[in-house]
């Protein structure tokens, strides 16, 4: 079982619709995980942060987080042909010396115009 | 503010000859990681530099890749020999310290190409 699994799409969604996107992660400890936007041939962006169970919103952009599942979503309201990109989910790896992150191998998100 | 550079933004190299690429990480940022990231492939993680600390290397992929941050600043990634499967872009980030909320923020890349 890969540590951060999300669907590699690509998914597709035509222009003002909600996109959605969705994260499992396998190590429970856990604490800290994160959203990046790559656009192709550019560096991840991070677009959002989340630590607690529940909704975390920012603009278009909500992030859930359910501990219990082990599941992380970003969900994209008002979907425009800009946000066409990959999307990486990022979870923290709790133990060993280093604070680091595990990324999904991210989906791909084109919105239609 | 200025964020995270890196440089050269290119390098097409033969195989067999060394390479350097260089980060520059945010002002203040005492963490630095370095990531490849092949053709269509997700985000491999090579190096971690904490502050003072010794680096955690657990990512490279063979003692051909070595780095060193001077000054707890600017890092150099060293690839000695190149093959033409280090063809990829080098990604590198820094964050602000060691708590497991801080977020990384990246630099544009360095793509390399060897022939």
């Amino acid at each position: 079982q890969k540590e951060v699994e999300q669907n590699s799409g690509p998914l597709s969604v035509p222009e003002g619709a909600i996109a959605s996107l969705n994260c499992t992660y396998s190590d429970r400890g856990s604490q800290s995980f994160f959203w990046y936007r790559q656009y192709s041939g550019k560096s991840p962006e991070l677009i959002m942060s989340i630590y607690s169970n529940g909704d975390k919103e920012d603009g278009r952009f909500t992030a859930q987080l359910n501990k219990a599942s082990q599941y992380v979503s970003l969900l994209i309201r008002d979907s425009q042909p800009s946000d066409s990109a990959t999307y990486l989910c990022a979870v923290n790896r709790p133990s060993g010396s280093a604070r680091q992150l595990t990324f999904g191998s991210g989906t791909q998100l084109t919105v239609l115009p | 503010g200025a964020g995270v550079s890196q440089s050269p933004s290119n390098k097409v190299t033969e195989k067999g000859k060394d390479v350097e690429l260089r980060c520059d990480p945010i002002s203040g940022h005492t963490a630095l990681y370095w990531y490849r990231q092949s053709l269509g492939q997700g985000l491999e993680f090579l190096i971690y530099f904490q502050g003072n600390s010794a680096p955690d290397k657990s990512g490279l992929p063979s003692d051909r890749f070595s780095a060193e941050r001077t000054g707890g600043s600017v890092s150099t990634l060293t690839i000695q020999r190149t093959q033409q499967e280090d063809s990829a872009v080098y990604l590198c980030a820094s964050s602000p310290g060691t708590s497991w909320g801080n977020e990384q923020f990246f630099g544009p890349g360095t793509r390399l190409t060897v022939l």
